[in-house]
């Protein structure tokens, strides 16, 4: 029979202009958390973390924020390239157990 | 490169069959995490181990073990495989040293399993 693939939210930006890429956690719990970016054919790859006692967190071209009172992380991309495209998701921790993924956002950068 | 290393690449097999997955972590890395990623689940932790024992457990089936090994290589044992087990299985090692607390992870190039 054919098989069902997950239904990934997307997003498409052109090339230059910022991405804001959102997430929403389930346990007001977790205390640490992890943006990871994955290309086609590779395995998921770290961008940037964030502890709890944390609201923002900068690195090269990217920030991610974080609302705990709403349960909310969004990674913000500037100046998008062709190659930031990927599918992007979130991953939260609690006291330092096992991590539990979001489903993920499909980012396509148009030249 | 991440520097987790993962064999093999690719795995046909069949129904009620079993297969070994391996993984070498990054050097000086002591915990390994094993994750299944489907299509229709995204990725899912199935188990993790720090310096050779059981840490976490996730949603992992009876039908699969893990290991680690004293070299700190890892196995993910698959057994009486199902068509729905088809999927890329991935593991990912970090330091996850105690002053450090949690640590980011290191993701292989995974392993795409095709059960016929």
């Amino acid at each position: 029979g054919e098989s069902v693939g997950l239904h990934l939210p997307t997003l498409s930006v052109q090339e230059g202009d910022n991405s804001i890429i959102n997430c929403a956690y389930s346990n007001s719990a977790s205390d640490y958390f992890i943006w990871y970016k994955q290309e086609s054919g590779k395995g998921p790859q770290f961008i940037i973390d964030i502890r709890s006692n944390m609201d923002k967190r900068q690195g090269q071209r990217v920030t991610v924020l974080l609302n705990k009172t709403v349960k909310h992380l969004s990674l913000q991309i500037a100046a998008t390239q062709p190659g930031d495209s990927a599918v992007y998701f979130c991953a939260e921790n609690i006291a330092g157990n096992q991590f539990y993924f979001g489903t993920g956002t499909s980012l396509t950068v148009i030249p | 490169d991440s520097g987790v290393t993962q064999t093999p690449k690719h795995l046909i097999t069949a129904t009620g069959q079993r297969v070994t997955l391996r993984c070498s972590p990054r050097s000086g890395d002591l915990s390994v995490y094993w994750y299944q990623q489907s299509l229709d689940q995204g990725l899912q932790f199935l188990i993790q181990y720090y310096n050779g024992e059981e840490r976490a457990k996730g949603n992992i089936l009876e039908r699969f073990s893990a290991q680690q090994f004293p070299d700190l290589h890892s196995e993910l044992n698959l057994s009486s495989l199902e068509l729905g087990d088809s999927a890329l299985y991935f593991c990912a090692s970090s330091v996850e040293s105690v002053l450090a607390g949690v640590n980011e992870q290191f993701f292989g190039p995974g392993t795409r399993l095709t059960v016929l």
